[in-house]
């Protein structure tokens, strides 16, 4: 059974930084494509970031390039998010899914999603 | 950038079928994806690639595209499937649509 488990979310004030970490298990990590998606309070999903099988090759929506950077750890079988800048735009709820394909492309779409975690920044 | 357009919400009694619709340029020549979220969860992948069922979801649930419409389609739609539903597609990226709140009344 594929499982994902985010952890990390929690309150941060403007400008601030925040680490979000996925630990999967239940399939092959190293062998799909993996990313985060968000979803702001009342709103639709928006993807975030998405990172290739192997780790070499990550991607990011155009607002939050530059300040999220995606990672990877296979022997560990966590994905992790680190969060810089923090904009009050940023508030959502961060899902980690995994990706039917090895790499972030035209056959994108995701077949697992975790449960999610809440990111709330705020003075 | 493109887009995807969804209705906000459609209602349906129960036993009906309800469509649900995406609408975006040339959508019938790329692939549609359709995810199910009930409130306070996280998304389920109920079609992909248009008309594919993932093991574990149920007939009832349907899917085409055409032209500039994506539909799915849920019959004889159940109490359990009032959810919000999002259509995804890829245009030089992944692009998400607004979702559709379905009721069931």
């Amino acid at each position: 059974e594929v499982q994902l488990l985010e952890s990390g979310g929690g309150l941060v004030q403007p400008g601030g930084s925040l680490r979000l970490y996925c630990v999967a298990s239940g399939f092959n990590f190293s062998s799909r494509a993996m990313n985060w998606v968000r979803q702001a309070p009342g709103k639709g999903l928006e993807w975030v970031a998405a990172i290739s099988g192997s780790g070499d090759s990550a991607y990011y929506a155009d607002s939050v390039k530059g300040r999220f950077t995606i990672s990877r750890r296979n022997s560990k079988n966590t994905l992790s998010l680190q969060m810089n800048g923090l904009r009050a735009e940023d508030t959502a709820v961060y899902y980690c899914s995994k990706d039917a394909s090895y790499d972030y492309g035209a056959n994108f779409f995701l077949d697992y999603w975790g449960q999610g975690i809440l990111v709330t920044v705020s003075s | 950038s493109y887009e995807l357009t969804q209705a906000p919400s459609v209602s349906v009694s129960p036993g009906h079928t309800a469509s649900i619709t995406c609408s975006g340029d040339k959508l019938g020549d790329k692939y549609v994806y359709w995810y199910q979220q009930k409130t306070g969860q996280s998304p389920v992948l109920v079609i992909y690639q248009d008309t594919k069922r993932p093991s574990g979801i149920p007939e009832r649930f349907s899917g085409s595209n055409s032209g500039k419409i994506a539909t799915l389609t849920i019959s004889g739609t159940q109490a359990v499937d009032e959810a919000d539903y999002h259509c995804q597609a890829w245009d030089s990226g992944v692009v998400f649509g607004g979702g559709t709140r379905l009721t069931v009344l």
